[in-house]
């Protein structure tokens, strides 16, 4: 298996322009997670989702930051309008179904670098 | 609000030597936690995990301590190797599903041959 995969690996942008983000997790896997990673903040979980479906956005900055999953072995993260705070690693990790007793496992993919001039 | 806390943003140590990093938690409702290692230009990767059922869970070179009364778990790593070399990033999660991790800030180590 090829991991997840993202796209692009580094995103060079200009404040105002929208960014598109993308995320291909690993085949069979239930859950799909954003993360953004910065220095003052670490890792930041943004969205993830069970099964396509959206289950908690509540770590999405503001209203400018959209996720889409439309099916299940792809997803987007969107910025519209873009700023320079916006600057950071976007990481997309996946993971198997829920098993309820033990810990599964996060998959990373090798994460966006954006940077928005 | 940071959950998940690592106050020492880099350490460095000798290769042969025991590497600690340590990392605070404020939420008691946490049921796991874990180390993820991280290179440049990758994505974070799993270490170690232990259950807040236990104190102690040992993998080779690799010993997670958890204190729960304190709030505060440590990574030893025995001996050091260059290869070691990386950001380790401590989460914590519940077992409410999904797997949801919290993240610290991370911790650069470096082993010096």
């Amino acid at each position: 298996d090829a991991g997840v995969i993202q796209s692009p690996r580094h995103e060079v942008t200009e404040m105002g322009q929208e960014v598109t983000l993308r995320c291909k997790p690993i085949s069979g896997h239930d859950y799909l997670f954003w993360y953004r990673q910065t220095m003052m903040r670490g890792l930041e979980l943004l969205i993830y989702f069970n099964n396509n479906v959206p289950i908690d956005d509540s770590g999405m900055p503001e209203d400018r930051f959209s996720a889409k999953m439309p099916n299940a072995s792809f997803s987007t993260l969107k910025i519209q309008p873009s700023e320079p705070r916006d600057s950071a690693v976007y990481f997309c990790a996946s993971t198997p179904r829920w098993k309820g007793s033990s810990y599964n496992e996060q998959f990373f993919g090798p994460g966006t670098r954006l940077t928005v001039l | 609000d940071q959950q998940v806390k690592q106050n020492s943003p880099s350490l460095s140590v000798q290769e042969g030597r025991i590497s600690i990093l340590n990392c605070d938690y404020t939420n008691s409702m946490f049921d796991y936690f874990l180390w993820y290692k991280k290179y440049p230009a990758e994505g974070p990767t799993f270490l170690i995990s232990i259950s807040s059922i236990k104190d102690k869970n040992e993998d080779g070179r690799f010993t997670v301590f958890l204190n729960k009364s304190a709030k505060h778990l440590s990574l030893h790593i025995v001996p050091s190797q260059p290869g070691d070399s990386a950001v380790y990033f401590c989460a914590a999660m519940r077992k409410t599903g999904a797997n949801n991790l919290f993240f610290g800030t991370g911790t650069r180590l470096t082993v010096i041959p």
